[in-house]
């Protein structure tokens, strides 16, 4: 079964820091391009950041842009997400997704909850 | 580029039909002559889950009452006959042109 499970999602304060990783399992991970998204309760959807299969090519949405970074173990078939200097705004459900053409976000995990608060 | 989803919500009777649209701020049409466009169902406290890409194409095990359309500017999600388990929100999403990748605001499909 194809599965992607999210983990590392905390309660932060802000200006903090946190990891969260994503786990793939059921498909071959090091040929997929790899998404965060996030949804804040009650709104819509954001991309947050891809990065493609070999890891060589990351990008961002301008409000993560030099906060957060993406990257990725092939090897323990595994997605990572740095967030650093986090602020209120950044708190959210966020999920990881794969692909790109005909796979772009075909497979979505459950989601870890970031809360940024003091 | 932005998506625009209308209506923010949508109360539909049981086996009548439903229609979303998203409207985007520039064609959608790649250099490649594809068109990225998505559209996505999310139930409440489930993930996303991709229903329809490259505008028309349904994805495997989605309900064929599901059906997506349009071009350039202007999209469509439609359900034919609306069932129980198909309230909860909608939102298409883009891909011509990233970064970013970017969604619409939302539609709340509920049951009357």
């Amino acid at each position: 079964e194809v599965q992607l499970v999210e983990s590392g999602g905390l309660v932060v304060q802000p200006g903090g820091s946190l990891r969260l990783s994503c786990a793939a399992s059921g498909f071959t991970f090091d040929t997929y391009t790899m998404h965060w998204v996030r949804q804040a309760p009650g709104k819509a959807l954001e991309w947050v950041s891809l990065i493609s299969w070999d890891g060589d090519n990351t990008y961002y949405t301008d409000s993560v842009k030099g906060r957060f970074s993406i990257s990725r173990d092939n090897r323990k078939k595994s997605l990572y997400l740095q967030m650093n200097n986090l602020r209120s705004d950044d708190s959210a459900l966020y999920f990881c997704s794969r692909g790109d053409g005909s796979t772009l976000m075909d497979v979505w995990g459950r989601g870890t909850t970031v809360i940024v608060s003091s | 580029v932005v998506l625009t989803q209308s209506p923010v919500s949508l109360p539909v009777t049981l086996g009548q039909p439903a229609s979303i649209s998203c409207r985007s701020s520039q064609s959608l049409v790649d250099s490649d002559g594809n068109t990225y466009l998505s559209w996505f169902h999310q139930r409440p406290g489930q993930p996303p889950r991709r229903l329809i890409h490259d505008v028309s194409s349904r994805d495997s095990g989605v309900p064929v009452r599901f059906s997506g359309g349009g071009s350039g500017t202007d999209f469509t999600l439609e359900i034919s006959r609306v069932e129980a388990e198909d309230v909860g929100l909608y939102f298409c999403m883009q891909a011509t042109h990233w970064p970013p990748l970017t969604f619409g605001g939302g539609t709340k499909v509920e049951i009357k």
